[in-house]
């Protein structure tokens, strides 16, 4: 069974820029999260999508970050325009149930400079 | 959500039996115990979860005591690719219970 998988697995753009997160979920899995960490801080809950609707949205730092699951398979997570404080690591996760274990992807290393 | 304290770092020799602990002594009835860990540069991995009973698997076994305060990740055989950032997280069971809170975690290191 293959695992999370991200895209890219790093980014490097500059201040203003936009980026775009990619995330495949485990096959038959409906639920699928966002988490970050950045720099020297604990890894924190973004989002969760259960098929294709926003479950909770709570952790998403402000409106410069735009979470989409169209069809309720892969995920994008946008950054417009990223800032420096955006650098971090981000990582996608998926479950069958929303009970279930949560299974991570190794995550996208973002640097904006 | 309860919160876990695990001690910063730990030794364990390879090839011995890594006792990792973890604190939760304000743990609801209907949460439950996970660990996860995170190799260096590696997104964190799924170990184990229990509710009040002592769980095994391929990977650990997770020893709960009887008041459900505190808990024991037992890694058996610990090699060097056990070392990792451990996390205890405690995870509320039903609505809501998607999220997971991370802490610091301990650092286990294994020693040849």
């Amino acid at each position: 069974e293959a695992g999370v998988t991200q895209f890219p697995s790093h980014s490097v753009i500059e201040k203003g820029q936009t980026v775009t997160l990619r995330c495949d979920p485990i096959s038959g899995h409906d639920n699928l999260y966002w988490y970050r960490r950045v720099m020297g801080k604990e890894i924190k809950f973004l989002l969760h999508f259960v098929k294709e609707s926003k479950q909770d949205e709570s952790g998403m730092p402000n409106n410069r970050f735009l979470a989409e699951r169209t069809g309720g398979t892969y995920s994008t997570l946008k950054v417009q325009p990223a800032e420096l404080e955006d650098s971090g690591v981000y990582f996608c996760a998926s479950s069958q149930g929303s009970g279930s274990p949560l299974h991570f992807g190794n995550g996208t290393r973002l640097t904006v400079t | 959500d309860a919160k876990t304290t695990q001690p910063t770092s730990m030794d364990c020799a390879e090839g011995r039996a890594a006792n990792l602990p973890c604190n939760h002594s304000t743990i609801s009835g209907n949460e439950y115990v996970y660990w996860y860990r995170q190799i260096h540069s590696q997104g964190p991995q799924y170990i184990i979860h229990g509710l009040k009973n002592n769980e095994t698997n391929e990977m650990a076994s997770l020893i709960i005591t009887e008041d459900r305060k505190s808990s024991t990740l037992i890694l058996p055989h610990a090699t060097l690719r056990d070392t990792a950032v451990y996390y205890c997280i405690v995870r509320p069971g039903g609505a809501g219970s998607y999220q997971l809170t991370f802490g610091k975690g301990t650092k286990l290191s294994v020693i040849p």
